[in-house]
């Protein structure tokens, strides 16, 4: 089946650091989606991108969608403590069971005051 | 603006119990809407989609089952509760036509 393949698996980092956070695939992929997930809670929307090549801001976040579909990168700029959590790509391939999107295993984001 | 609910938040069941989770959406008509299982904090596994009232595709075999009875509500059930069945149940909710899912809170459930 689809796989997606989501590093590092955990990063520890300190205050003030950049983060950068990717997922590649052997698949093409036409929408790419960046979850956070606090602990106790669901998965919040980060970024979507649905242009390969495109290149989307959310105030400290960058997101990148790769110009072959198969891979898009999370940049976290000047981190801060509530940055804490596990961020999850997902893709989406359109066709035929387009409802369903493939999750990678998440990056588990510990930030030190 | 659209919000989705889940209820219970927590739910701790005996071993053969029954299981109903109701996951509800709002501000939206005819949305398709999904169910998943998160074990130890990470992997989300889909185990069902609907795309309308009465319409429910399976992902993987299991105990369980999901009903949509309303355009709006989603129902997970089982009849008989294995220990396997605790996780982080997920809700979430798409616009037709549009990928982007949206996640509600999650129920945790246990099992002993």
């Amino acid at each position: 089946g689809q796989q997606l393949n989501q590093s590092p698996q955990s990063m520890f980092i300190q205050e003030g650091e950049d983060v950068s956070m990717n997922c590649t695939s052997s698949s093409i992929f036409n929408t790419w989606l960046w979850y956070k997930q606090d602990p106790g809670e669901g998965p919040v929307l980060l970024i979507a991108l649905y242009k390969a090549g495109e290149l989307t801001s959310n105030g400290r976040l960058t997101a990148q969608f790769g110009i072959t579909r198969k891979d898009s990168f999370l940049n976290i700029s000047a981190s801060i403590p509530s940055d804490v959590g596990i961020y999850f790509c997902a893709g989406l391939k359109s066709g035929g069971s387009n409802y369903k999107l493939t999750f990678g295993k998440g990056t588990l984001l510990t930030v030190n005051p | 603006s659209q919000t989705i609910h889940q209820w219970p938040a927590t739910l701790v069941q005996p071993v053969g119990s029954p299981l109903s989770l109701e996951c509800t959406v709002e501000g939206t008509s005819n949305p398709n809407l999904y169910w998943y299982r998160q074990a130890a904090g990470r992997g989300l596994q889909l185990l069902f989609y609907s795309v309308g009232i009465g319409q429910i595709s399976s992902e993987v075999p299991q105990n369980l089952s999901a009903s949509r009875p309303q355009d709006r509500q989603f129902i997970l059930s089982s009849k008989k509760l294995l220990l396997s069945d605790s996780g982080f149940y997920l809700c979430a909710w798409s616009s037709g036509g549009l990928e982007t899912q949206y996640f509600g809170p999650g129920t945790r459930l246990l099992v002993l």
